[in-house]
C-alpha cells in the first residue's frame, strides 16, 4: 500500500519554543491531508483538513493561530505547534487521502513532549 | 450524540479464539464507509477492513472479517483465530461521504488483550 512518513518521530521541546512536524506522502500525490491529536489511552480527534494550495479547514476548538498548517505541494503538509506549552504534549498523526479511492493512509505519528 | 460509539473498553480472549469487537455508528447520511484500524504500542493505525455503505457483503480480510448490520447501524470486527499479535487498541471509524468530508471519525476504542 501505500506509504505516509511523519519527521520526526519523537520531538523535546521547552516551553514556548515553535515545534514543525512533516507528513509526506512518498509515493503517490495527496491534495487532501489530515492532521489529528491523540492523548494517551483516548480516541484520534481531528483537528484540521489540510488542503493543498489553499487554506487549511480547523475543526472547532483547535486554533488555527497556534497550530499552523502549511500544504505547499502534492506530497508534503506540515503542521507547526506555535508557543508550545506542556498541555500541547500528544501523539499527533497525519493521514492522506488518496484521491478517487476511499483509502487514508497514516503516518507512524510524532510524539511531542513540552517541559 | 455520538457518531461511533464502542462500548468496549478492554476484552481479552484466549490465543487461538474468535473474537467480536463491538461497533455502532449515527449517521444519517446514505453513503458512508466504516473502517477499523489496528493501533499497537508503538502508535502506528494499521488499516484493517473496510465497509462501504452500498456494500452488499459483509467485507472480509484474511482474519478479518466485518459483521455490518446497516438496519441496526452496527460493524462489528470478528477476529477468528486469535494470535497474541492481535493484542492492541482498535478503532473503529467513519467516513461520511455526503458532507464532502473525507476525514474519518473515530470511536474511543477497544484494548483487546490476546492470552496465551
Amino acid at each position: 500500500g501505500a506509504v505516509v512518513s511523519q519527521h520526526p518521530s519523537r520531538v523535546i521541546c521547552k516551553s514556548g519554543t515553535s515545534v514543525k512536524i512533516e507528513c509526506r506522502s512518498l509515493d503517490f500525490q495527496a491534495t487532501t491531508m489530515f492532521w489529528y491529536r491523540q492523548f494517551p489511552k483516548k480516541s484520534l480527534m481531528l483537528m484540521a483538513t489540510s488542503n493543498e494550495g489553499s487554506k487549511a479547514t480547523y475543526e472547532q476548538g483547535v486554533e488555527k493561530d497556534k497550530f499552523l498548517i502549511n500544504h505547499a505541494s502534492l506530497t508534503l503538509s506540515t503542521l507547526t505547534v506555535t508557543s508550545a506549552h506542556p498541555e500541547d504534549s500528544s501523539f499527533y498523526i497525519c493521514s492522506a487521502y488518496l484521491a478517487g479511492t476511499y483509502e487514508q493512509y497514516f503516518g507512524p505519528g510524532t510524539r511531542l513532549t513540552v517541559t | 450524540a455520538q457518531k461511533i460509539t464502542q462500548t468496549q473498553p478492554g476484552m481479552f480472549v484466549q490465543e487461538k479464539e474468535a473474537v467480536t469487537l463491538d461497533c455502532t455508528y449515527d449517521t444519517s447520511d446514505p453513503s458512508y464507509g466504516l473502517f477499523w484500524y489496528k493501533q499497537p504500542s508503538s502508535g502506528e493505525m494499521i488499516f484493517l477492513i473496510y465497509q462501504g455503505s452500498y456494500d452488499q457483503q459483509n467485507a472480509t480480510e484474511g482474519r478479518y472479517s466485518l459483521n455490518f448490520q446497516k438496519a441496526r447501524k452496527s460493524a462489528n470486527l470478528v477476529i477468528s483465530a486469535s494470535q497474541l499479535g492481535d493484542s492492541a487498541m482498535y478503532f473503529c471509524a467513519m467516513r461520511e461521504d455526503d458532507t464532502g468530508r473525507r476525514a474519518l471519525t473515530f470511536g474511543s476504542g477497544t484494548r483487546l488483550q490476546v492470552q496465551p
